[in-house]
Protein backbone atom coordinates (compact mmCIF):
# COMPACT_ATOMS: atom_id res chain seq x y z
CA UNK A 1 0.00 0.00 0.00
CA UNK A 2 1.09 3.67 -0.52
CA UNK A 3 2.32 6.00 2.21
CA UNK A 4 3.21 9.56 2.57
CA UNK A 5 5.69 10.93 5.12
CA UNK A 6 5.81 14.86 5.58
CA UNK A 7 9.02 15.23 7.13
CA UNK A 8 8.36 18.41 9.16
CA UNK A 9 5.26 18.95 10.83
CA UNK A 10 6.13 22.89 11.55
CA UNK A 11 8.20 25.03 9.63
CA UNK A 12 8.49 28.86 10.68
CA UNK A 13 9.96 30.90 8.52
CA UNK A 14 9.76 35.03 8.38
CA UNK A 15 8.43 37.08 5.25
CA UNK A 16 10.14 36.93 1.97
CA UNK A 17 12.23 33.73 3.00
CA UNK A 18 12.14 31.31 0.82
CA UNK A 19 10.44 27.74 2.05
CA UNK A 20 10.57 24.17 1.13
CA UNK A 21 8.15 21.63 2.63
CA UNK A 22 9.24 18.16 2.41
CA UNK A 23 7.04 15.25 1.10
CA UNK A 24 8.29 11.66 0.64
CA UNK A 25 6.02 8.70 -0.65
CA UNK A 26 6.22 5.02 -0.89
CA UNK A 27 4.70 2.60 -3.69
CA UNK A 28 5.13 -0.15 -5.63
CA UNK A 29 3.31 1.11 -8.60
CA UNK A 30 3.26 4.29 -10.14
CA UNK A 31 1.55 7.67 -9.11
CA UNK A 32 -0.10 10.67 -9.10
CA UNK A 33 1.24 13.21 -6.53
CA UNK A 34 -0.45 16.92 -5.39
CA UNK A 35 -0.19 19.26 -3.07
CA UNK A 36 -2.91 20.84 -1.14
CA UNK A 37 -3.34 23.79 1.20
CA UNK A 38 -6.19 24.50 4.21
CA UNK A 39 -6.81 27.82 5.69
CA UNK A 40 -8.45 27.93 9.21
CA UNK A 41 -12.09 25.90 9.53
CA UNK A 42 -11.73 25.60 5.63
CA UNK A 43 -11.39 22.83 2.66
CA UNK A 44 -8.71 21.64 1.25
CA UNK A 45 -7.52 23.64 -2.18
CA UNK A 46 -5.36 22.14 -4.95
CA UNK A 47 -2.29 23.46 -5.21
CA UNK A 48 -0.45 21.66 -7.37
CA UNK A 49 -0.68 18.19 -9.07
CA UNK A 50 2.21 15.38 -10.81
CA UNK A 51 0.66 13.38 -13.55
CA UNK A 52 3.33 12.76 -16.28
CA UNK A 53 5.71 15.07 -18.12
CA UNK A 54 7.60 18.00 -16.55
CA UNK A 55 9.10 16.40 -13.40
CA UNK A 56 8.75 20.08 -12.37
CA UNK A 57 5.45 21.65 -11.56
CA UNK A 58 4.03 25.12 -11.15
CA UNK A 59 1.23 25.74 -8.91
CA UNK A 60 -1.22 28.89 -7.96
CA UNK A 61 0.00 31.45 -5.18
CA UNK A 62 3.93 31.14 -6.58
CA UNK A 63 4.54 27.78 -5.62
CA UNK A 64 6.00 24.80 -6.87
CA UNK A 65 6.83 21.14 -6.52
CA UNK A 66 9.54 18.94 -8.04
CA UNK A 67 8.71 15.05 -8.84
CA UNK A 68 12.11 12.97 -8.21
CA UNK A 69 11.55 9.54 -9.17
CA UNK A 70 14.66 8.22 -7.93
CA UNK A 71 14.16 9.86 -4.32
CA UNK A 72 10.64 9.29 -4.26
CA UNK A 73 9.90 12.43 -3.41
CA UNK A 74 7.72 15.82 -4.11
CA UNK A 75 8.80 18.78 -2.66
CA UNK A 76 7.35 21.89 -1.84
CA UNK A 77 9.15 25.46 -2.59
CA UNK A 78 8.15 28.73 -3.06
CA UNK A 79 10.84 31.22 -3.44
CA UNK A 80 9.66 34.21 -1.25
CA UNK A 81 6.64 33.68 1.18
CA UNK A 82 3.94 35.99 2.14
CA UNK A 83 1.92 36.28 5.57
CA UNK A 84 -1.00 35.04 3.73
CA UNK A 85 0.58 31.76 3.11
CA UNK A 86 0.61 30.46 6.65
CA UNK A 87 -1.35 27.20 6.21
CA UNK A 88 -1.30 23.92 6.85
CA UNK A 89 -0.21 21.99 3.54
CA UNK A 90 -0.73 18.62 2.74
CA UNK A 91 1.10 16.18 0.73
CA UNK A 92 -0.82 13.26 -0.83
CA UNK A 93 -0.85 10.73 -3.29
CA UNK A 94 -2.75 8.34 -5.56
CA UNK A 95 -2.20 5.16 -7.31
CA UNK A 96 -2.27 5.10 -11.11
CA UNK A 97 -5.38 2.44 -11.28
CA UNK A 98 -8.63 2.54 -10.47
CA UNK A 99 -10.83 2.38 -7.19
CA UNK A 100 -8.03 3.37 -5.20
CA UNK A 101 -8.11 6.52 -3.42
CA UNK A 102 -6.26 9.81 -2.72
CA UNK A 103 -3.91 9.38 0.91
CA UNK A 104 -2.52 12.32 2.44
CA UNK A 105 0.37 12.70 4.70
CA UNK A 106 -0.24 14.27 8.19
CA UNK A 107 0.35 17.82 7.20
CA UNK A 108 3.02 20.62 7.69
CA UNK A 109 2.00 23.88 9.12
CA UNK A 110 3.37 26.99 7.52
CA UNK A 111 4.04 29.97 10.01
CA UNK A 112 5.50 32.95 8.76
CA UNK A 113 5.72 35.93 9.95
CA UNK A 114 7.09 39.69 9.78
CA UNK B 1 -19.46 24.03 -13.76
CA UNK B 2 -19.59 21.20 -10.32
CA UNK B 3 -20.26 22.31 -6.65
CA UNK B 4 -19.84 20.49 -3.63
CA UNK B 5 -21.81 20.76 -1.22
CA UNK B 6 -21.62 20.21 2.74
CA UNK B 7 -23.54 20.89 5.56
CA UNK B 8 -23.40 21.53 8.61
CA UNK B 9 -20.60 23.80 8.83
CA UNK B 10 -20.20 23.32 12.79
CA UNK B 11 -21.91 20.45 15.13
CA UNK B 12 -21.82 20.13 18.69
CA UNK B 13 -23.43 17.12 19.81
CA UNK B 14 -23.11 14.93 23.01
CA UNK B 15 -21.79 11.69 23.63
CA UNK B 16 -24.42 9.07 22.48
CA UNK B 17 -26.74 10.92 20.20
CA UNK B 18 -26.81 10.18 16.95
CA UNK B 19 -25.17 11.81 13.94
CA UNK B 20 -25.76 12.48 9.94
CA UNK B 21 -23.42 14.45 7.62
CA UNK B 22 -24.55 14.96 4.00
CA UNK B 23 -22.69 15.58 0.85
CA UNK B 24 -23.98 16.46 -2.65
CA UNK B 25 -22.38 17.37 -5.60
CA UNK B 26 -23.70 19.12 -8.39
CA UNK B 27 -23.11 19.37 -12.19
CA UNK B 28 -21.58 16.01 -12.81
CA UNK B 29 -23.08 12.54 -12.67
CA UNK B 30 -21.44 8.91 -11.20
CA UNK B 31 -18.47 10.77 -9.29
CA UNK B 32 -16.76 8.68 -6.78
CA UNK B 33 -17.20 10.50 -3.26
CA UNK B 34 -15.09 10.01 -0.27
CA UNK B 35 -15.58 11.05 3.47
CA UNK B 36 -12.24 12.39 5.39
CA UNK B 37 -11.79 12.93 9.10
CA UNK B 38 -8.95 15.70 10.26
CA UNK B 39 -8.16 14.94 13.89
CA UNK B 40 -5.62 17.12 15.25
CA UNK B 41 -2.39 16.44 14.66
CA UNK B 42 -3.09 13.07 12.62
CA UNK B 43 -3.56 14.88 9.09
CA UNK B 44 -6.98 13.70 6.90
CA UNK B 45 -7.83 10.06 7.42
CA UNK B 46 -9.94 8.37 4.72
CA UNK B 47 -12.79 6.74 6.59
CA UNK B 48 -15.50 6.12 3.17
CA UNK B 49 -15.52 6.12 -0.13
CA UNK B 50 -18.22 5.26 -3.10
CA UNK B 51 -17.82 4.79 -6.98
CA UNK B 52 -22.05 4.21 -7.14
CA UNK B 53 -25.21 4.07 -5.55
CA UNK B 54 -25.38 1.66 -2.78
CA UNK B 55 -21.56 0.79 -3.14
CA UNK B 56 -19.58 1.87 -0.01
CA UNK B 57 -15.92 0.96 1.26
CA UNK B 58 -14.73 1.25 4.08
CA UNK B 59 -11.30 1.86 5.26
CA UNK B 60 -11.52 2.17 8.71
CA UNK B 61 -13.52 -0.35 11.21
CA UNK B 62 -15.08 2.48 13.62
CA UNK B 63 -18.43 4.26 15.16
CA UNK B 64 -19.26 5.62 11.71
CA UNK B 65 -21.07 4.34 8.72
CA UNK B 66 -21.66 5.47 5.08
CA UNK B 67 -24.71 5.44 2.94
CA UNK B 68 -24.97 6.58 -0.89
CA UNK B 69 -29.04 6.75 -1.62
CA UNK B 70 -28.75 8.97 -4.88
CA UNK B 71 -26.20 9.30 -7.26
CA UNK B 72 -24.66 12.95 -5.79
CA UNK B 73 -25.60 12.11 -2.34
CA UNK B 74 -23.05 10.69 -0.07
CA UNK B 75 -24.47 10.69 4.07
CA UNK B 76 -21.90 10.07 7.44
CA UNK B 77 -23.82 8.78 10.08
CA UNK B 78 -23.21 7.34 13.39
CA UNK B 79 -25.99 6.02 16.12
CA UNK B 80 -23.94 6.97 18.85
CA UNK B 81 -20.95 9.09 19.28
CA UNK B 82 -18.13 9.10 20.82
CA UNK B 83 -15.96 11.64 22.55
CA UNK B 84 -13.32 10.31 19.57
CA UNK B 85 -15.69 11.06 16.60
CA UNK B 86 -14.74 15.35 17.17
CA UNK B 87 -13.01 16.11 14.25
CA UNK B 88 -13.15 18.14 10.99
CA UNK B 89 -15.10 15.58 8.48
CA UNK B 90 -14.93 16.59 4.99
CA UNK B 91 -17.06 15.27 1.49
CA UNK B 92 -14.45 15.09 -1.88
CA UNK B 93 -15.50 13.83 -5.51
CA UNK B 94 -13.45 12.89 -7.83
CA UNK B 95 -14.72 12.25 -12.10
CA UNK B 96 -13.98 9.44 -13.84
CA UNK B 97 -11.28 10.12 -16.16
CA UNK B 98 -7.58 10.56 -16.33
CA UNK B 99 -7.45 13.57 -14.15
CA UNK B 100 -7.41 12.17 -10.77
CA UNK B 101 -8.26 15.50 -8.92
CA UNK B 102 -10.17 15.73 -5.89
CA UNK B 103 -12.39 18.85 -4.88
CA UNK B 104 -13.33 19.18 -1.45
CA UNK B 105 -16.40 20.55 0.77
CA UNK B 106 -15.89 23.16 2.84
CA UNK B 107 -15.90 20.52 6.03
CA UNK B 108 -17.67 20.12 9.03
CA UNK B 109 -16.05 21.04 12.77
CA UNK B 110 -17.55 17.88 14.94
CA UNK B 111 -17.43 18.66 18.37
CA UNK B 112 -18.86 15.74 20.73
CA UNK B 113 -19.26 16.84 24.30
Amino acid sequence: AQSVTQLDSQVPVFEEAPVELRCNYSSSVSVYLFWYVQYPNQGLQLLLKYLSGSTLVKGINGFEAEFNKSQTSFHLRKPSVHISDTAEYFCAVILNQAGTALIFGKGTTLSVSS
Amino acid sequence: SQTIHQWPATLVQPVGSPLSLECTVEGTSNPNLYWYRQAAGRGLQLLFYSVGIGQISSEVPQNLSASRPQDRQFILSSKKLLLSDSGFYLCAWRGTGAWYGYTFGSGTRLTVV
